[in-house]
């Protein structure tokens, strides 16, 4: 059974640049959700998807975007990109249907901004 | 007021002890849920375990138990029988239904405990 993926595992930019992550759920799961984790930081909530659309976000700027596909997999996209934005993004996927499914989570990918 | 409190920043435990870490939460709504994970250097985040606000009973899995206590909003962590792979950060997190709706919610993150086990 395929858990959550993350493609890339690194990435390197300069600021002003756009960068893509992608992620495939773990088999079953329809929702999709993405954190940003600063260094020595817990995870921080961006947004979530279900059913190809946004369904929550949380306190990020427009710069990031995100898109789900039918078959459930997801990016994030992050324009103009800042220094500030370097960190590790990660991917969490769980069934949509009840409220108290877990977030299983992929390995992240790591950003950096220079 | 921060919703995930961790207080212990770091721990050094000895191999084979039992270990204990703290997770305090602050909620007004009688309906969440409290998880904990494990993140090792290599950056994944593990779930470990999951504490319904309802469940009459603490949650075990394994080596990982939930000491939890409702009326004083903790949520510790205990892992029994520590060994050398349980170095790695440790994040409690909650899911509050005032974060979303038909469910889902997000989680939010304490600041975690980096635990370090001792041969």
């Amino acid at each position: 059974d395929a858990g959550v993926t993350q493609s890339p595992t690194h990435l390197i930019k300069t600021r002003g640049q756009q960068v893509t992550l992608r992620c495939s759920p773990k088999s079953g799961h329809d929702t999709v959700s993405w954190y940003q984790q600063a260094l020595g930081q817990g995870p921080q909530f961006i947004f979530q998807y279900y059913e190809e659309e946004e369904r929550q976000r949380g306190n990020f700027p427009d710069r990031f975007s995100g898109h789900q596909f039918p078959n459930y997999s997801s990016e994030l996209n992050v324009n103009a990109l800042l220094l500030g934005d370097s960190a590790l993004y990660l991917c969490a996927s769980s069934l949509g249907a009840g409220n108290t499914d877990t977030q299983y989570f992929g390995p992240g990918t790591r950003l950096t901004v220079l | 007021a921060q919703k995930i409190t961790q207080t212990q920043p770091g721990m050094f435990v000895q191999e084979k002890e039992a270990v204990t870490l703290d997770c305090t939460y602050d909620t007004s709504d009688p309906s969440y849920g409290l998880f904990w994970y494990k993140q090792p250097s290599s950056g994944e985040m593990i779930f470990l375990i999951y504490q319904g606000s309802y469940d009459q009973q603490n949650a075990t899995e394994g080596r990982y138990s939930l000491n939890f206590q409702k009326a004083r909003k903790s949520a510790n962590l205990v892992i029994s029988a520590s060994q050398l792979g349980d170095s790695a950060m440790y994040f409690c997190a909650m899911r509050d239904p005032r974060d979303g709706y038909f469910g889902n919610e997000k989680l939010t993150f304490g600041t975690g405990t980096r635990l370090t086990i001792i041969p």
